[in-house]
């Protein structure tokens, strides 16, 4: 079994500032983990994503994740927000061990509105 | 422009009726998956079909059906509508069987009145 959550449903910062959008997560089997982006009136894109290896995660757009197995965390971050920056942002998690099939499972979501 | 085509993006209709969403994976991209996104559920993963064969199923309810085709894209069928059904539906495809970098499409914005 597996759970994602994200903690706060909207942040808010000023253009740039620090973003920090937390995800943990609970898996049984080693996760791999994932963040997407999602701008109004589209799908979703992934940023970032940890599989194996190198824990921190470097993503498009300058976010960069890093995977803490001790704190079951996987937090976005960036170091200066733009505007361009404002959308939603997804967590989600899946098993190593899947085979194939998928399941993924999704947080519900973090708004982020970049303040000018 | 992920490559995924969805279609129709809006879709209004009535209870009971039936519905055909239809998804066009990126070129190259054997693999399809389903998902619904509404506010109280969040973005949920309906079923996944690889080179036409069903691989996974999600949270799909019974009324759902789909199918993939030889030319790869698929469609999702939605029957017995009820207002609960009522959701943005995604389509995303990847390149092989262990996916994980998928490319969503726009999404079909269901109404159901």
């Amino acid at each position: 079994a597996q759970s994602v959550t994200q903690l706060g449903s909207h942040v808010s910062v000023s253009e740039g500032a620090l973003v920090l959008l937390r995800c943990n997560y609970s898996s049984s089997v080693p996760p791999y983990l994932f963040w997407y982006v999602q701008y109004p009136n589209q799908g979703l894109q992934l940023l970032l994503k940890y599989t194996t290896g190198a824990t921190l995660v470097k993503g498009i757009n300058g976010f960069e994740a890093e995977f803490k197995k001790s704190e079951t965390s996987f937090h976005l971050t960036k170091p200066s927000a733009h505007m361009s920056d404002a959308a939603e942002y997804f967590c989600a998690v899946a098993p190593s061990d899947s085979g194939g099939y998928q399941k993924v499972t999704f947080g519900i979501g973090t708004k982020l509105q970049v303040i000018p | 422009d992920s490559g995924v085509t969805q279609t129709p993006k809006h879709l209004i209709t009535a209870t009971g009726q039936r519905v055909t969403l239809r998804c066009s994976p990126r070129s190259g991209d054997l693999s399809v998956y389903w998902y619904q996104q509404s506010l109280d559920q969040g973005l949920q993963f309906l079923i996944q079909y690889y080179n036409g064969e069903e691989r996974a199923k999600g949270n799909i309810l019974e009324r759902f059906s789909a199918q993939q085709f030889p030319d790869l894209h698929s469609e999702l069928n939605l029957s017995s509508l009820e207002l609960g059904d009522s959701a943005l539906y995604f389509c995303a495809s990847s390149v092989d069987l262990d996916p994980y970098e998928q490319y969503f499409g726009p999404g079909t914005r269901l109404t159901v009145t």
